[in-house]
């Protein structure tokens, strides 16, 4: 299993501001993804990586960008927080090479943009 | 059509009783399933993965595949108060390398 985390785990912001969201996983996993969730919605892909260097846009359209400089680090960066971007934002990794697809989720960080 | 579709619930389910999941899929050469659970305001965890048609138990859960019929099932047999949560339907898609997921069923087991 899985360690991953996330930081912060709840976040408060003013419109405009730029926020940088941390997931750092310490298992080697190749691929990392970020997953955005409203209370009670689906979970959208929003980014995701193959290993580094490598990030890819999710089926649903964010105004955030990723990188991977790092193989266990993925950070999300909004450069200017809006109000429409108050969700939860999900984090997870897996292995590459293993038979399945099995992704381990991190604690979420929840944003809030007033 | 939704790619990964499951009924949105509640399901409301007596304390002991079996509750059944159902979830289906739109990609026929789908190959790996997976059922999570999500607590209100926590991020999913793992519950089962499948990848054979058939069935798969662990502990209180069973995990039901038909790929000719495209769907994937969820048991959980003896439920407890606990369980009450959502659970999201996971399926990797033929391409591979990706996770596409149901908008998860509800469950409410009442004591």
């Amino acid at each position: 299993e899985a360690d991953i985390y996330q930081t912060p785990r709840y976040l408060v912001i003013g419109t405009g501001k730029k926020i940088t969201l941390e997931c750092s996983q310490t298992m080697g996993h190749d691929k990392m993804y970020w997953y955005q969730q409203d209370p009670g919605m689906e979970l959208h892909l929003i980014h995701y990586s193959y290993g580094v260097n490598s990030t890819e846009k999710g089926d649903l359209s964010s105004e955030s960008t990723v990188s991977r400089i790092r193989t266990e680090h993925f950070p999300l960066t909004l450069e200017s927080a809006r109000p429409s971007h108050t969700s939860q934002y999900l984090c997870a990794s897996s292995e590459s090479g293993r038979v399945a697809e099995t992704q381990y989720f991190g604690p979420g960080t929840r944003l809030l943009v007033l | 059509q939704k790619e990964v579709e499951q009924n949105s619930g509640p399901l409301s389910v007596p304390e002991g009783a079996i509750a059944s999941l159902n979830c289906t899929y739109s990609d026929r050469g789908s190959q790996s399933f997976f059922w999570y659970r999500q607590y209100s305001g926590k991020s999913p965890e793992l519950i089962m993965s499948i990848y054979s048609n058939g069935d798969k138990e662990d502990g209180r859960f069973t995990a039901q595949l038909n790929k000719a019929s495209q769907y994937v099932s969820l048991l959980i047999r003896d439920s407890q108060p606990s369980d009450s949560a959502t659970y999201l339907c996971a399926v990797e898609g033929a391409a591979g390398n990706k996770l596409t997921f149901g908008g998860g069923t509800r469950v409410l087991v009442k004591p």
